[in-house]
């Protein structure tokens, strides 16, 4: 098993273009999710999703877009970068909530730098 | 909402030596604990995690401990290595429907050899 996989893993954009981050997972989870994670400021939620077709907004939304259009991919968009946008991305999945517990797990990030 | 408040935010001990880290939480509807870490330029990954329904959690050399009527809890490491250095962060999930999990801001344990 892969586990949680991201695509790129680097990538560096100017103010104002646009790119997808990928985000791919073959444990079957249920839930996804994306954080963003900036120094002292810990990992923050962008936007989750709890099945395939579903999307919410998280803790950080502003300047990002998501889909779930297959259970095993979750995509974070970018429409317009800005240099606010400047940060590691993280990808997680987790099982459903028919358990009492929710253990992340989390793929390997991408640093991305907004110029 | 949940917030997560972690400290110290850096902590520096020698080798042998215990770490404890310190997290509160202001949701009374929290009763998932999990500790998560990070090691430089890797993924977080759990490392142990308490509910509600127990007061501490011993896994050799790491130890957590909860107290649900204050708000808080604790992770323990005890005769450090340094491979213990890295960045731990906190987090809390309420039970039940979406588990949001909301993370505190994280410490970073440099073991000095």
């Amino acid at each position: 098993n892969a586990g949680v996989t991201q695509t790129p893993k680097f990538r560096v954009l100017k103010t104002g273009q646009s790119m997808t981050l990928l985000c791919a997972q073959d444990m079957n989870h249920e839930y996804m999710y994306w954080y963003r994670q900036d120094p002292g400021m810990g990992l923050r939620l962008i936007h989750y999703s709890v099945g395939e077709g579903t999307t919410a907004k998280g803790e950080v939304p502003d300047g990002y877009n998501v889909s779930r259009l297959k259970k095993q991919n979750f995509l974070l968009g970018l429409e317009s970068a800005a240099p606010s946008q400047t940060s590691v991305y993280f990808c997680a999945s987790s099982y459903s909530t028919r358990v009492s517990y929710n253990e992340q797990f989390f793929g390997p990030g991408t640093r991305l730098t907004v110029l | 909402g949940e917030n997560v408040e972690q400290h110290p935010s850096t902590l520096s001990v020698q080798e042998g030596d215990s770490a404890v880290i310190k997290c509160t939480y202001s949701d009374s509807a929290s009763n998932y604990f999990p500790w998560y870490k990070q090691e430089l330029g890797k993924r977080p990954q759990l490392i142990i995690d308490i509910r509600s329904n127990v007061g501490e959690k011993k896994d050799q050399r790491i130890a957590v401990t909860l107290n649900k009527t204050a708000k808080h809890f604790s992770l323990h490491i005890t005769e450090t290595q340094p491979e213990d250095s890295a960045v731990y962060f906190c987090a809390a999930s309420p039970a039940g429907g979406y588990q949001k999990v909301t993370f505190g801001t994280g410490t970073k344990l440099q073991v000095i050899p």
